[in-house]
């Protein structure tokens, strides 16, 4: 089975730019999740999907931004324009349909997408 | 404000030794607490987790501590190896729609 891909692995651009960073995450996974890791502090919520919907998106920091996920299969999430405290790894993680199982329980994730804004 | 504290920041371990990772919480809502282990260029991967109506749960040589009354549970390393060097996380469920809250990590080496 294959896991959590993100791409792309780490991204280098100037304040003011526009960053676009992907997740596919295990396929029939319904629940998708980003988090957020700024260099040693906590791995910070983002937002959640169940399969196509926003389930919570408090996390997210402000309007620059934006997630989607088409179709309920891959994510993305795009910072417009990128600030310089936008600088960190951002997790994708994955998870199956809660239900009976505790599978739900277990985040699948992704091996990061670090972003420096220079 | 953070959900999850977590210390130490960094742990040395000599190999064969005992260590030992702390987190603290707040919100009693919480219904799952899991540790999650990660390698450098890997993701978190989950190591072990327990459910607050349990005291003690052990996989191997890794084994969570959970005090409910205090909101306290901790990860302890057995035997502790080098290829245990990793950064570990703690978290917490809250109990709506599996939202996580992690700790700030603790960056474990276990000298040879």
């Amino acid at each position: 089975e294959a896991g959590v891909t993100q791409f792309p692995s780490h991204s280098v651009i100037e304040k003011g730019q526009t960053v676009t960073l992907r997740c596919d995450p295990i396929s029939g996974h319904d629940n998708l999740y980003w988090y957020r890791r700024v260099m040693g502090k906590e791995i910070k919520f983002l937002l959640h999907f169940v399969k196509e919907s926003k389930q919570d998106e408090s996390g997210m920091p402000n309007n620059r931004f934006l997630a989607e996920r088409t179709g309920g299969t891959y994510s993305t999430l795009k910072v417009q324009p990128a600030e310089l405290e936008d600088s960190g790894v951002y997790f994708c993680a994955s998870s199956p349909r809660q239900g009976i199982g505790s599978g739900a329980n277990v985040l699948t994730f992704g091996a990061g997408s670090r972003l420096t804004v220079l | 404000q953070q959900q999850v504290k977590q210390s130490p920041q960094s742990l040395i371990v000599q190999k064969g030794g005992i260590s030992i990772i702390n987190c603290a919480y707040e919100n009693t809502a919480f219904d799952y607490f899991p540790w999650y282990q990660q390698f450098p260029g890997k993701g978190p991967a989950l190591l072990i987790a327990i459910r607050p109506d349990v005291s003690e749960k052990k996989e191997g040589r890794f084994t969570i501590s959970f005090n409910k009354s205090a909101k306290q549970f901790s990860l302890h390393i057995m035997d502790s190896q080098p290829g245990d060097s990793a950064t570990y996380f703690c978290a917490a469920r809250g109990n709506n729609f599996n939202k996580f809250y992690f700790g700030s990590g603790t960056k474990l080496n276990v000298k040879p």
